[in-house]
């Protein structure tokens, strides 16, 4: 099982700023990696899918860069609807697919 | 728009059963691979289970295996998910989501792009 790691567990960051969210595997998956944002109380939504391809509709602010086993999801100038949990998400060694733990994203 | 709504969660005892409906519309609903993945309360996310568009694949973690089944009915663009020998560990908000991939020929069943709001399940005496 491919075990997917995120760190930091909580990222304080004031609106405006920059957010960079790293995630890793275990052993390589290629750049067959997603990212998820999910928000209390709500469902998770797709971010990025191929380690690097915005989902639709997602604003330009997300990036996401990586392959192996080193992944990041960059915020570029962090809004108030950004703040969150974000969970990474490897789909290139199943079953099963598997999740990181998350990284919260709070307002310093 | 893509539409996905659970439904069967609630309260059930250790050892019981129940079973989760989820209700596709806005898009062709036999042509995709479907998941459910769950969250423990104030935890992360866990792969549960996926069905192939015809059902001839499926896939479970293997904290459910020979406990739970994941099937579908293509007429009526719905997922369930049959859940028998409960324990509290199973106590979670339950996710069905939509799979994709990225080559537009829905083969694989790599990331989830569209989830339903949940249902809860709670195991407890």
């Amino acid at each position: 099982e491919v075990v997917m790691t995120q760190s930091p567990d909580i990222l304080s960051v004031s609106p405006g700023e920059r957010a960079t969210l790293s995630c890793r595997a275990s052993e390589s998956v290629s750049s067959n990696l997603a990212w998820y944002q999910q928000k209390p109380g709500q469902a998770p939504r797709l971010l990025i899918y191929a380690a690097s391809r915005r989902a639709t509709g997602l604003p330009a602010r997300f990036s996401g860069s990586g392959s192996g086993t080193e992944f990041t999801l960059t915020i570029s100038s962090l809004q108030s609807e950004d703040f969150a949990v974000y969970y990474c998400q490897q789909y290139d060694k199943w079953p099963p697919w598997t999740f990181g733990q998350g990284t919260k994203v709070e307002i310093k | 728009e893509v539409q996905l709504v659970e439904s069967g969660g609630g309260l059930v005892q250790p050892g019981g059963s129940l079973r989760l409906s989820c209700a596709a519309s806005g898009f062709t609903f036999s042509t995709y691979w479907m998941t459910w993945v769950r969250q423990a309360p104030g935890k992360g996310l866990e792969w549960v289970a996926n069905i192939k568009q015809d059902g001839s694949e499926i896939y479970y973690v293997d904290s459910v295996k020979g406990r739970f089944t994941i099937s579908r009915d293509n007429a009526k663009n719905s997922l369930y998910l049959q859940m028998n020998s409960l324990g509290a560990e199973d106590t979670a908000v339950y996710y069905c989501a939509r799979v994709d991939d990225n080559t537009g020929y829905l083969v694989y069943p790599y990331y989830f792009d569209y989830w339903g709001q949940g249902t809860l399940v709670t195991v407890s005496s």
